[in-house]
């Protein structure tokens, strides 16, 4: 089993939907979770942050962590075409450790 | 957000040379910096952790007198693929992080990649 499980996709949304993406993890001292975007060819860029567990808003994206599930989320309100990527979970049991990334969710948002 | 360059972004070479990959910090100081290899459609899988003025820590399966790291400066670390071969090809991205830690102790930027094709 890997430590941390991503669905590939591709996802695809028509433009303005909510769009959820999850990733869930075995790893219970992981207390540290991101969420970063790739354009293709491009490195992740940073989305969010999010300690422990509880949501965190930022504009038009939600993240949510559930550590008794293990579980979290993404949510992306209002989605437009330049939101079309994929988007790779990470996280850490912090302290400087490492980041281990799940496969990356790959999305597309239609006109 | 800080910015990480990363350069060359596409290199192609000959199978048996070497190739050397510069990660560099532009407007902050990073004493971590980390190396990731990515495969197509899958995850980033992370190579070795640099640390500035010490050696390299890498993962296990990572061949060190293959992939040499050298972290010279707080703003420039580098990767040197040795002796490259055609399975060597892959996307290669590094990251740093900031000594100024505002987000936590995991926050890390990365670089645009690194395109290597070894024919």
């Amino acid at each position: 089993q890997k430590e941390v499980e991503q669905d590939p996709g591709p996802l695809s949304v028509p433009e303005g939907a909510i769009v959820s993406l999850n990733c869930t993890y075995s790893n219970s001292a992981f207390q540290y979770f991101m969420w970063y975007r790739q354009y293709s060819r491009k490195g992740p860029e940073l989305l969010m942050y999010t300690y422990s567990s509880g949501n965190k808003e930022d504009g038009r994206f939600t993240a949510q962590v559930d550590k008794s599930s293990k579980y979290i989320s993404l949510f992306i309100r209002d989605s437009q075409p330049s939101d079309s990527a994929t988007y790779l979970c990470a996280m850490s049991e912090g302290g400087g450790n490492k980041l281990t990334f799940g496969t990356g969710t790959q999305l597309k948002v239609e006109l | 957000g800080a910015v990480v360059s990363q350069h060359p972004s596409r290199v192609i070479c000959k199978s048996g040379t070497s190739v050397k990959i510069e990660c560099r910090s532009l407007d902050f100081q990073a004493t971590t910096m980390f190396w990731y290899r990515q495969f197509p459609k899958k995850s980033l899988m992370l190579m070795a952790t640099s640390n500035e003025g010490s050696k390299a820590t890498y993962e296990q399966g990572v061949e060190k007198d293959k992939f040499l790291i050298n972290h010279a400066s707080l703003t420039l670390s580098t990767l040197t693929v040795t002796s490259a071969h055609p399975e060597d090809s892959s996307f290669y991205i590094c990251s740093a992080r900031p000594l100024d830690r505002r987000h936590g102790d995991t926050e890390a930027f990365f670089g645009q990649g690194t395109r290597l094709t070894v024919v």
